[in-house]
């Protein structure tokens, strides 16, 4: 079955400390890869999408993401975190061009310490 | 260039009673998709139209149904309302029919009591 998992629930890091979140998915070919955050009450915002090509692919706010095919993995990257990156981040797959369904990740929910 | 939006942005409702929410897509976005948020189950597929017709719908039961309009306004009804419905429902919009990187709204929390 298709499925996506964030391993970790929640994370804590220092503000300045590089971050990565991960994220892996479980299907037979190349589904399309999201990542999204979501601030407490708001709606979620899409930070960057991979499709095909390049496996580095460059987001809003400071954010990249890799995709690993071996690894059937998508993690999330960011070198320096700031205070306003709080929020729970959620990794989402399309597994048809067709559709606009996506299957969610339960969510990273990440911490930031002065 | 306004957002998604959905109406109302909160809701209390009584165990049995129906529901019905709102989502006005982005201006020339064709394809609308819902979603249920819940601590629990976390964010799952609900309903996707586009262009009036229900392409893809999730593992709901049936009390969970939707419909989208000419002007690609959706709606989404749940009826006989239960206590586990109470959650935080996202819709989205897209402009096109397939894969692409969805803008969701703010949501509607309903508080089913």
């Amino acid at each position: 079955a298709q499925s996506v998992t964030q391993p970790d629930i929640h994370i804590t890091v220092s503000e300045g400390a590089s971050l990565e979140l991960r994220c892996n998915y479980s299907y037979g070919a190349t589904p399309y890869l999201f990542w999204y955050v979501q601030s407490p009450g708001q709606g979620l915002q899409l930070l960057l999408k991979y499709f095909s090509g390049d496996t580095l692919v460059q987001g809003i706010k400071g954010f990249e993401a890799e995709f690993k095919r071996s690894q059937s993995s998508f993690n999330l990257r960011k070198p320096s975190v700031h205070w306003s990156d709080a929020a729970e981040y959620f990794c989402a797959v399309g597994f048809s061009s067709n559709t606009g369904k996506l299957i969610f990740g339960q969510g990273t929910t990440l911490q930031v310490k002065p | 260039k306004a957002g998604v939006t959905q109406t109302p942005r909160y809701l209390i409702k009584t165990r049995g009673q129906q529901v019905t929410l709102s989502c006005s897509p982005i201006s020339g976005h064709r394809s609308v998709s819902w979603y249920q948020q819940t601590p629990g189950q976390g964010l799952q597929f609900l309903f996707e139209y586009f262009s009036e017709t229900q392409r893809n719908k999730g593992n709901f039961p049936g009390r969970f149904s939707g419909r989208q309009f000419s002007n690609s306004r959706s709606e989404m009804n749940v009826s006989t309302l239960e206590l586990g419905d109470s959650a935080l429902y996202l819709c989205a919009s897209s402009a096109g029919q397939g894969i692409s990187g969805y803008t969701f709204g703010s949501g509607t929390r309903l508080t089913v009591v």
